[in-house]
């Protein structure tokens, strides 16, 4: 079946420092990927997508590009902030209205 | 800007004992979702829920689980004699049927001792 692989946290970086979150997947046809993130206390939240081999999609400074040959959709940002410490999860859904399936999540720490 | 609200946030309950979490999806979605994430682990999928009845479940949502939307606002996950290995925070998601984003609450946390 189909299922979503990242990196394993948890990740400590210094505020400004480049982040990447490596993630793969496997599936049969051609799913749209997803970054979620959950903030402590907080629900999940969607944080960026993609719907197609080699979109992009960004939000918040963070990017993500669905990358077909390789099967990964590796999540990026230039500088880290504070605020950015959360939990984050890689996921994939084999159509708009089918189910989100879920990698196991990155806790992300920023020191200042 | 609105939002999926849960209930209760936090229970602690005796093991076999029947529990009810509730859900207040966004008013205009028409796609309803269980899911759980035992503590450490992958948020895993347990049922969705459309046309009032279920359109899929996974093969944790066995016979001691059901959902019902009993008066067009709530969606309610049941758990009707729990185990240990029930424990976890459990999330309730609804889906909009014209952007088909998720929108998912702040997590009802069971403790089953």
């Amino acid at each position: 079946g189909d299922s979503v692989t990242q990196m394993e946290g948890p990740v400590t970086l210094s505020e400004e420092a480049f982040l990447t979150i490596n993630c793969t997947y496997t599936a049969t046809g051609y799913p749209s990927l997803f970054w979620y993130v959950q903030y402590p206390g907080e629900g999940l939240q969607l944080l960026l997508k993609a719907t197609k081999a080699d979109d992009k999609g960004s939000n918040k400074g963070f990017e993500a590009t669905y990358r077909k040959e390789t099967t990964s959709f590796h999540l990026e940002k230039g500088s880290v902030q504070v605020s950015d410490s959360a939990v984050y999860f890689c996921a994939l859904s084999d159509s708009w209205d089918d189910k989100i399936i879920f990698g196991k999540g990155t806790r992300l720490h920023i020191l200042p | 800007e609105p939002e999926v609200t849960q209930t209760p946030s936090h229970q602690v309950t005796q093991m076999g004992q029947e529990v009810i979490l509730r859900c207040v999806p966004i008013s205009n979605h028409l796609y309803f979702y269980w899911y759980r994430q035992i503590l450490g682990q992958k948020v895993e999928f347990l049922v969705s829920f459309y046309n009032n009845e279920i359109s899929e479940k996974s093969e944790i949502f066995d016979d001691q689980f059901s959902v019902e939307r009993p008066d067009g606002s709530n969606f309610t996950l049941k758990i009707r004699s729990t185990k240990l290995e029930d424990s976890a925070m459990y999330f309730c998601a609804s889906r909009s049927g014209v952007t088909g984003e998720l929108f998912f609450g702040e997590g009802s946390r069971l403790t089953v001792l």
